[in-house]
């Protein structure tokens, strides 16, 4: 049990171009969801916190209006990365909270590799 | 201060052998820390959590020591085998459910 997805599993666009990564939770259902960005060899940094039903809380220095995330129910969410550029290139990585538990425990999906050329 | 700091950076342990590997925090706010274990090109999975009521945990050949006055836990890995090889995550959470990691400890057990 608890497994989460994410799709796609990499990527690769072009610079300009928008990209869409998936997060379901598969087996439970997930009132909250968070993104992480993670670069080579280093550590998790939150990006967000997802909420069902609302607007999604940001990190500070953190773009909202580049970094879209809608959590439209209790098992997606989603994070589009708008006119993505070469920096933006990262390995992106969501993870959820099942809220019919009252454990603190996070699920962590494989991650989706973006390269933005 | 949400700062995680962990240590060491990179360990090489003989097969058999003892795995160590610290964190210390700074937020009295921090309720909860688990251990997180990532191989390369994959998502975190979790090790071992603990909570500050309690100062050890022990989870197979995995062992969290927990010391809240010093504001510092660790994770003990015995009998440390090749498969064991990974990054290590320490993480703290204050209730909000949004992780604050450590820098990640790069593991290698040598067969």
């Amino acid at each position: 049990g608890a497994v989460v997805s994410q799709h796609p599993s990499w990527v690769i666009c072009k610079s300009g171009t928008s990209v869409k990564i998936e997060c379901r939770s598969l087996d439970f259902q997930a009132t909250t969801m968070f993104w992480y960005r993670q670069f080579p060899k280093q550590s998790l940094m939150l990006m967000a916190t997802s909420n069902e039903g609302s607007k999604a809380t940001y990190e500070q220095g953190v773009e909202k209006d580049k970094f879209l995330i809608n959590h439209a129910s209790l098992t997606l969410s989603t994070l589009t990365v708008t006119s993505a550029h070469p920096e933006d290139s990262s390995f992106y990585i969501c993870s959820a909270s099942n809220s019919g538990t009252s454990t603190d425990t996070q699920y962590f999906g494989p991650g989706t590799r973006l390269t933005v050329l | 201060q949400q700062q995680v700091k962990q240590s060491p950076q990179s360990l090489i342990v003989q097969k058999g052998g003892i795995s160590i590997i610290n964190c210390a925090y700074e937020n009295t706010a921090f309720d909860y820390f688990p251990w997180y274990q990532q191989f390369p090109g994959k998502g975190p999975a979790l090790l071992i959590a603990i909570r500050p009521d309690v100062s050890e945990k022990k989870e197979g050949r995995f062992t969290i020591s927990f010391n809240k006055s010093a504001k510092q836990f660790s994770l003990h890995i015995m009998d440390s085998q090749p498969g064991d090889s990974a990054t290590y995550f320490c993480a703290a959470d204050t209730g909000r459910r949004a992780l604050t990691f450590g820098s990640g400890t790069r593991l290698q057990v040598q067969p």
